[in-house]
């Protein structure tokens, strides 16, 4: 049972545009929510978080959303580099401190 | 070390061999956890642990697999008679609890092929 879902596989964006990464999760209890990026053969790096209590948190060209009552988050990047290229994982937490809950992943390709 | 440190980064096992895969934490850091990467999959949880306490251990997909911290640093990874479905990336990661974002330093994984 996926508690976080990324339902596309793959993105495709050109370079200089928005990427919209999406997600979706079940689990009510979740409070905390993160973002990692993967290079191939490197281990995932962390990218951006939001707490429940917010709905929007920015970072430079990032930016998480969280629609609770939805029970859904995006990532957009603004604009689209070629160094974004890289597999995208939602992820999920009940605390800070907890286990954290990913999603199988968006590979993001930025097209020149 | 400056990140987290994980050996071997690749190991190959026959089926039935007993496999072990070592995590350096960063320095001071008191939180650490493993996960399964299977290929085209997300990380999956395995087990987590605060200085030497296993506090959850609910992911180890069986009794082969096995844990430990025991001076509250260096963890290993134990898997007991290796299974073809064990080939993974083993992924370790640690934290600070209540740092500034709680985020998880992931290391580089040990990518196990079973033969």
């Amino acid at each position: 049972d996926q508690q976080v879902k990324q339902n596309s596989p793959s993105l495709s964006v050109q370079e200089g545009r928005i990427s919209i990464l999406n997600c979706d999760y079940t689990n009510s209890m979740f409070d905390y929510f993160l973002w990692y990026k993967k290079y191939p053969a490197e281990g995932p790096t962390f990218l951006i978080s939001i707490s429940s209590i917010k709905d929007k948190n920015e970072d430079g060209r990032f930016t998480v959303f969280l629609n609770k009552s939805a029970k859904h988050l995006s990532l957009h990047i603004v604009p689209s580099q070629p160094g974004d290229s890289a597999v995208y994982f939602c992820a999920a937490s009940a605390s800070r401190d907890d286990k954290i809950i990913f999603g199988k992943g968006t590979r993001l390709h930025i097209l020149p | 070390g400056a990140g987290v440190s994980q050996s071997p980064r690749y190991k190959v096992a026959k089926r039935g061999q007993d496999v072990a895969l070592r995590c350096d934490p960063i320095s001071g850091h008191v939180s650490l956890f493993w996960y399964q990467q299977a290929l085209g999959q997300g990380p999956e949880f395995l087990t987590y642990f605060q200085n030497e306490a296993q506090l959850d251990k609910s992911g180890l997909p069986s009794d082969r697999f096995f844990a430990e911290r025991p001076e509250g640093s260096v963890s290993t990874l134990k898997i007991q008679r290796t299974q073809q479905e064990d080939s993974a990336v083993y992924l370790c990661a640690s934290s600070h609890p209540g740092g500034a974002t709680g985020e998880l330093f992931f290391g580089e994984g040990s990518r196990l092929t079973v033969l």
